[in-house]
């Protein structure tokens, strides 16, 4: 079975400041990886994915992630952040196959952006 | 309208009671999802289901069970709550292979057990 590190439980930055989200999986296997974010009394959605091809995933508001297959890594960066930007972060992984195919999920990061 | 709909979104409740959390999807997925959030924790998976003959457990599926009564509804039953199954509860939907088994989810039960 898969585990995900996400090595920050919290990280506080400032706005406009550069942010990078740590993620590591355990297996190397071929999988598939996700970013979802949370924002404060929400539900969870969608940021970005890896499912293949380019290394390099970008979101619609800025975020990107590469996964290293090597390092089983998939880290969540962004150049500029904005205060909208406050939330909690999870990575998840694609855990199985067939019908017991499902998400592993991290513990989650939370980002703070101060003004 | 909410394609994953959760009911009740808060409920208070005390020990030894019986509750139970629906969930239902207009997406037409076939797979469905329960999950458990815990301040530090993240997302626990509890069960999942495939179709409404397939239901499978996940890593914490103790003091919890499910029912699959349809392709769109999922329930989950705690048959006799305890004060640690207190958490935010998602319903998720998947149409695995699709998108590679991106997960669609609910907006949430919070449950508070006294």
């Amino acid at each position: 079975a898969q585990s995900v590190t996400q090595l920050d439980s919290q990280v506080p930055v400032f706005e406009e400041a550069p942010v990078e989200l740590r993620c590591n999986y355990s297996s190397s296997v071929s999988v598939y990886l996700f970013w979802y974010v949370q924002y404060p009394n929400q539900g969870l959605q969608l940021l970005l994915k890896y499912l293949s091809g380019s290394t390099l995933v970008k979101s619609i508001n800025g975020f990107e992630a590469e996964f290293n297959k090597s390092q089983t890594s998939f880290h969540l960066r962004k150049p500029s952040v904005h205060i909208s930007d406050t939330a909690e972060y999870f990575c998840a992984v694609s855990d199985g196959g067939g019908s017991n195919y499902k998400l592993t999920f991290g513990k989650g990061t939370l980002l703070t952006v101060n003004p | 309208d909410a394609d994953v709909t959760q009911t009740p979104r808060n409920r208070i409740t005390k020990t030894g009671k019986r509750i139970m959390l629906e969930c239902s999807q207009t997406k037409g997925h076939d797979r469905m999802y329960w999950y458990r959030q815990d301040p530090g924790l993240g997302l626990r998976l509890i069960y999942y289901s495939f179709d409404v003959k397939d239901i499978n457990k996940g890593e914490i599926s103790d003091g919890y069970s499910v029912s699959r009564q349809a392709q769109a509804k999922f329930s989950l039953s705690l048959e006799s709550a305890i004060p640690n199954q207190t958490a935010l509860y998602f319903c998720a939907t998947s149409d695995f292979p699709s998108r590679g088994g991106e997960l669609f989810f609910g907006e949430g039960s919070r449950l508070t057990v006294l």
